[in-house]
């Protein structure tokens, strides 16, 4: 089956503690993305990549890091610096930048 | 950054009941126009890409117009099922860089009682 996977779906995180979120798509896309969406929010973008090991920042990058060495995964590490990281983060992937974008099915973070 | 608006927040409505929203959207530098389907539990699911001003499209029971000179979109349901609960979300898209990114509405919550 084609399709975005990501995993966990439910991610605790202790106050200080850097932690990543997988994003997984063997849909052949060169463009990956990672928004978060917070309760009364539209979604927003944190990062994106239009090709393999490029990169660059959305709207409200900060606290957050990515990495593209393979062209099927874009991890999201949320780092101690994201000072209010609970949300639902959402990754999605596109051919390219302009394309319709598809969506995995998310994972929630929560810190303890 | 755009400014996107989606009109009303929350809608609930009868099974058989046809209904429509509003997507709002500054319409200089405009390039597409993305209407998207999200169920609970489920991921946002692609529904229409609409370019073009006068741009009108349909997918079963759902349809969509565009007016790109006064930057608005409609999304029209017709005869509401249960299924059709969702949230609905509209991005658009300008030219250029970064101003190329997707930016999404609030979106519109529908519910459609049996």
């Amino acid at each position: 089956d084609g399709g975005i996977t990501q995993s966990p779906k439910y991610l605790f995180r202790k106050e200080g503690q850097n932690v990543t979120l997988s994003c997984e798509q063997n849909l052949n896309h060169d463009a990956m993305y990672w928004y978060r969406q917070d309760p009364g929010q539209g979604l927003r973008l944190i990062y994106y990549s239009q090709i393999v090991n490029d990169f660059q920042k959305g709207d409200i990058a900060e606290g957050y890091s990515v990495s593209r060495e393979k062209k099927e995964s874009f991890p999201l590490t949320v780092t101690s610096a994201q000072k209010n990281p609970t949300a639902f983060y959402l990754c999605a992937s596109s051919t390219d930048s302009r394309e319709t974008q598809y969506f995995g099915p998310g994972t929630r973070l929560l810190v303890l | 950054i755009l400014n996107v608006e989606q009109s009303p927040q929350s809608l609930h409505v009868q099974e058989g009941d046809s209904t429509n929203f509003t997507c709002s959207f500054p319409s200089s530098n405009f390039y597409a126009l993305h209407w998207y389907r999200w169920e609970t539990a489920k991921s946002p699911e692609a529904l229409f890409v609409m370019t073009l001003n006068g741009d009108e499209k349909k997918k079963g029971r759902i349809s969509a117009t565009l007016n790109t000179k006064e930057g608005y979109s409609y999304l029209y349901i017709k005869g509401s099922q249960p299924e059709d609960s969702a949230t609905y979300l509209c991005a658009p898209r300008n030219y250029g860089g970064s101003q190329g990114n997707l930016i999404f509405g609030k979106g519109t919550k529908l519910s459609v009682k049996p």
